[in-house]
């Protein structure tokens, strides 16, 4: 496996700008989920797929936040009319799910900075 | 619902000494316990995990961490730290019905020679 990979790593925009993140699971992994952590905080659920289907998503997770997973395989985040409250890391992990306990992989994150 | 709360937002410790990282949660359900560890502008590394049977759970670097139901506990610990072992690390929860995980506010170990 070669791992979670998301890209880009850093992103500065202005606010008001649209802003879109990907992210690549471990191949075959069936779950795919989006975490924010903001500075000094743990990551926090923001939403999750199993192959194509989004399952869940949390409050934290405004109008302006959509993620889609179209195949099943990779994912995107996008952020519309970024405000400055949305500057955080943006967590991806994927898992391979079959009924019972899982591990969570994580990639290396996106860091957003809105200006 | 489930929460995780990490004591200690700092823990100072000399190379070679003892440390603990403490973590209680909180949940009306059976779950699973999980510590992450993350090095600076990194994401996250399972270190260990408990999921079920032998409450103790060691990593392949020296931790370990004890299951306490009745404490509704998960405290990390390593007998002898290395300046290497520096970072944030992360105690977080999984309930056995939903895959989610709730994550505490971190740690951070700094060791100093």
């Amino acid at each position: 496996d070669t791992g979670v990979s998301q890209d880009p790593r850093h992103k500065i925009t202005k606010r008001g700008q649209n802003v879109t993140f990907r992210c690549d699971p471990i191949s075959e992994h069936n779950r795919l989920y989006w975490y924010r952590q903001t500075l000094g905080q743990g990551p926090e659920f923001l939403t999750y797929f199993q192959n194509e289907a989004q399952l869940e998503k949390s409050r934290l997770l405004s109008d302006r936040f959509s993620a889609e997973r179209p195949k099943g395989s990779f994912s995107t985040l996008e952020i519309q009319r970024t405000e400055q409250g949305d500057s955080a890391m943006y967590l991806c992990a994927s898992s391979s799910w079959t009924g019972g306990a899982e591990t969570q992989y994580f990639g290396p994150g996106t860091r957003l900075l809105v200006l | 619902a489930q929460s995780v709360t990490q004591l200690d937002s700092q823990v100072p410790v000399f190379e070679e000494a003892p440390v603990e990282l403490r973590c209680n949660y909180s949940s009306s359900v059976s779950v699973y316990l999980f510590w992450y560890v993350q090095y600076p502008n990194q994401g996250l590394q399972l270190l260990l995990k408990y999921l079920s049977g032998s409450t103790l759970v060691e990593s392949i670097n020296g931790f370990e961490a004890e299951f306490n139901k009745s404490q509704t506990s998960f405290h990390l610990r390593k007998p002898s730290v290395h300046i290497s072992d520096t970072a944030e690390y992360f105690c977080a929860v999984m309930d056995t019905g939903f895959q989610k995980l709730v994550f505490g506010t971190g740690t951070r170990l700094l060791v100093s020679p």
